[in-house]
């Protein structure tokens, strides 16, 4: 069967980096996506990868390996508004987006 | 209207009624999606279309059906509400029927089945 992995619920400190990882299998990948969700509003879209390697969008960073089926989001210098859930999800051969659960990241002062 | 508003806001819904969700986008999208969103599950696929007058069955079809009569609008419809269908609903649109394409999430619609 196609599934994600990843992390429930990490938490962070206010200044400080977080890495969230995701592991997927699916049948054939056509690239990942990863969607930010603040609590009780719409997933955002963060970033897309297909190509393996690090993808770098200001304080946030995407990374693809595509032979390991392994994917991280690394987000530096934390913000309290960063505390959300981080969506990860994998295109397959169908074109069909396979959803993780999502990690919920607290961020601490 | 800016990007995708979806309508009502939440919902308390008598078992066995029968619920129309409503989506709206503006930004002339070629395929909208339907998800239900429950906790500690990611987002599940109900129904999408790749363009007006097609629709398509995702993962969890059962007890939803919608139409695209137009570009702008993908209603879903519960013929007859259950209290499994009690979650929160997000209708999305791309501007492609690839999936590789960003998707744009509406604010979403909180349902409660009783």
């Amino acid at each position: 069967g196609q599934n994600i992995d990843q992390p429930t619920e990490m938490t962070a400190t206010e200044g400080a980096i977080v890495q969230i990882n995701c592991t997927y299998q699916t049948s054939g990948f056509n690239g990942l996506f990863w969607y930010q969700q603040h609590a009780g509003e719409a997933p955002t879209f963060l970033s897309y990868n297909v190509l393996d390697g690090l993808e770098e969008k200001g304080r946030f960073s995407s990374f693809l390996s595509r032979s390991k089926g392994y994917s991280y989001l690394l987000l530096k210098e934390l913000q309290m508004k960063d505390s959300a859930s981080y969506l990860c999800a994998a295109v397959d051969s169908n074109y069909q987006l396979i959803w993780g659960a999502g990690t919920k990241l607290i961020i601490k002062p | 209207i800016a990007g995708i508003t979806q309508a009502p806001t939440s919902q308390i819904l008598a078992a066995g009624r029968r619920m129309t969700l409503r989506c709206t986008q503006d930004m002339r999208h070629n395929a909208m999606y339907w998800y239900r969103q429950d906790l500690g599950l990611g987002l599940r696929l109900i129904h999408y279309s790749n363009t007006a007058g097609t629709t398509g069955k995702g993962e969890v079809p059962d007890g939803y059906s919608v139409s695209r009569a137009n570009t702008d609008d993908f209603p879903l419809t519960l013929a007859s509400a259950v209290p499994s269908q009690t979650s929160v609903y997000f209708c999305a649109s791309s501007v492609g029927g690839l999936d590789t394409d960003t998707q744009y999430f509406g604010p979403g619609t909180r349902l409660t089945v009783l």
